[in-house]
């Protein structure tokens, strides 16, 4: 089991660009989490998904920032026109039915 | 609203002593208590969990203990080790209209010095 796989590890964007994080969950989890970590912070919660439903974007940003968990293929986490702040690290994880989480390796987000 | 807290942020040990780091969690309704260690640049991994059905659990060094009256609970190390020396985050479960999620406390950085 290859575990969660987030990509890219590390991505570069300037100020105004587009930025896709992909995330696959371990194989045998429904659930998808995605999360945000500022240096030296905890993780705040962004986003729950299950397969083609978003569960809960309450922790989401309300503009710019969209998610998505298609039937097929891995979890999309899309910013859009990034600016300085939102240089930080994306973590996902995933977890089966009322199981415990695995956390992927995480995308850390640099904006130039 | 869901809400964990965390303290100390910072704790400093020599090797060999023991070290402990508590939360408090708001929602009463939460039921699952997991702990998660982060060296520097890396993932959070599972090191420990409890549900709510059991006040206490041990696992090598490290034990968890539950206070559900209280809302809190805690992590113990014991005889600490350098390896120790990392980020510690707690998290509780919140259960909003079905959508159950993990709140994480912002994170204890432990220094165990040799």
């Amino acid at each position: 089991n290859a575990g969660v796989m987030q990509n890219p590890r590390h991505l570069v964007r300037r100020r105004g660009q587009e930025a896709r994080l992909r995330c696959s969950p371990m194989k045998g989890h429904s659930h998808v989490y995605w999360y945000r970590q500022l240096p030296e912070e905890g993780l705040k919660f962004m986003v729950y998904l299950q397969k083609e439903n978003i569960i809960d974007e309450s922790g989401m940003p309300k503009e710019r920032f969209s998610a998505e968990f298609p039937k097929e293929g891995p979890s999309i986490l899309r910013i859009q026109q990034v600016v300085r702040g939102d240089s930080a690290a994306y973590f996902c994880a995933s977890s089966p039915v009322g199981g415990g989480y695995t956390f992927g390796s995480g995308t850390r987000l640099t904006v130039v | 609203g869901e809400n964990v807290e965390q303290h100390p942020s910072t704790l400093s040990v020599q090797e060999g002593d023991s070290a402990v780091i508590k939360c408090t969690y708001s929602d009463s309704a939460s039921n699952y208590f997991p702990w998660y260690k982060q060296e520097l640049g890396k993932r959070p991994q599972l090191i420990i969990d409890i549900r709510s059905n059991v006040g206490e659990k041990k696992d090598q060094r490290i034990a968890v203990t539950l206070n559900k009256t209280a809302k809190h609970f805690s992590l113990h190390i014991t005889e600490t080790q350098p390896e120790d020396s990392a980020v510690y985050f707690c998290a509780a479960s919140f259960d909003q209209g079905g959508s159950e999620k993990l709140v994480f406390g912002k994170g204890m950085k432990l220094t165990v010095n040799p």
